[in-house]
């Protein structure tokens, strides 16, 4: 299957700075990639759809000046988390979609971020 | 909004039980995938159905789709403690390049 990758797996940091999520499709190209948050015990919450070439899509309620989305190239999509909060802190996935023109495309997520921010 | 409800949230079964996870809307899907979850790590497919009326089998799990792509269920036969984490239903929203619109998640927990 389809391999999804991100970086870093975790990461800790001071309430106030900002945080780089790296999401990548290893072995396939990605127009679109998406960016998750999910709570403890619950599911997926969609925040944004990251397209290539173009302006991310934003989920109502997220804000897109904290969340930075770029998504530079087929295989490289990246969350920004600006001045962050500890209310920031969660598990962040992302998924890459994938499949040939013309068939049902999937969505494959990477191993998902833990950001803790103190 | 649409909307996928899955029931049951939280399921504790006794080894070699059999169970059944829902998946229900008031809207029509273009497919319907379930992941399955361990903690800490992202959501690994499962099966991808497409066609009201499917049913696909996976080993000891079996998933259908209903005749009017509305709502899903996933038959877990012989329940095995490996079977224990997040099992979540997924909604492909038509015309929305790709978007899933995730049911809550039932997290099963199976004892030996």
């Amino acid at each position: 299957g389809a391999v999804v990758s991100q970086h870093p797996s975790w990461v800790i940091c001071k309430s106030g700075t900002s945080v780089k999520i790296e999401c990548r499709s290893l072995d396939f190209q990605a127009t679109t990639m998406f960016w998750y948050r999910q709570f403890p015990k619950q599911s997926l919450m969609l925040m944004a759809t990251s397209n290539e070439g173009s302006k991310a899509t934003y989920e109502q309620g997220v804000e897109k000046d904290k969340f930075l989305i770029n998504h530079a190239s087929l295989t490289l999509s990246t969350l920004t988390v600006t001045s962050a909060h500890p209310e920031d802190s969660s598990f962040y996935i992302c998924s890459a979609r994938v499949g040939l023109a013309g068939e049902l495309k999937t969505q494959y997520f990477g191993p998902g971020t833990r950001l803790l921010v103190l | 909004t649409q909307l996928l409800e899955q029931s049951p949230q939280f399921l504790s079964i006794q080894e070699g039980e059999n169970l059944t996870v829902y998946c229900n809307s008031s809207s029509v899907f273009s497919s319907l995938q379930w992941y399955r979850q361990e903690p800490g790590e992202g959501p690994v497919l499962l099966v991808t159905v497409v066609t009201g009326g499917e049913v696909k089998k996976l080993k000891r799990l079996t998933f259908q789709f209903g005749d009017a792509r509305k709502d899903s269920s996933l038959h877990i036969t012989a329940a095995q403690p490996g079977d224990t984490g997040l099992y979540l239903c997924a909604g492909g929203v038509y015309n929305q390049g790709g978007k899933l619109i995730f049911g809550q998640g039932t997290e099963l927990s199976v004892k030996p």
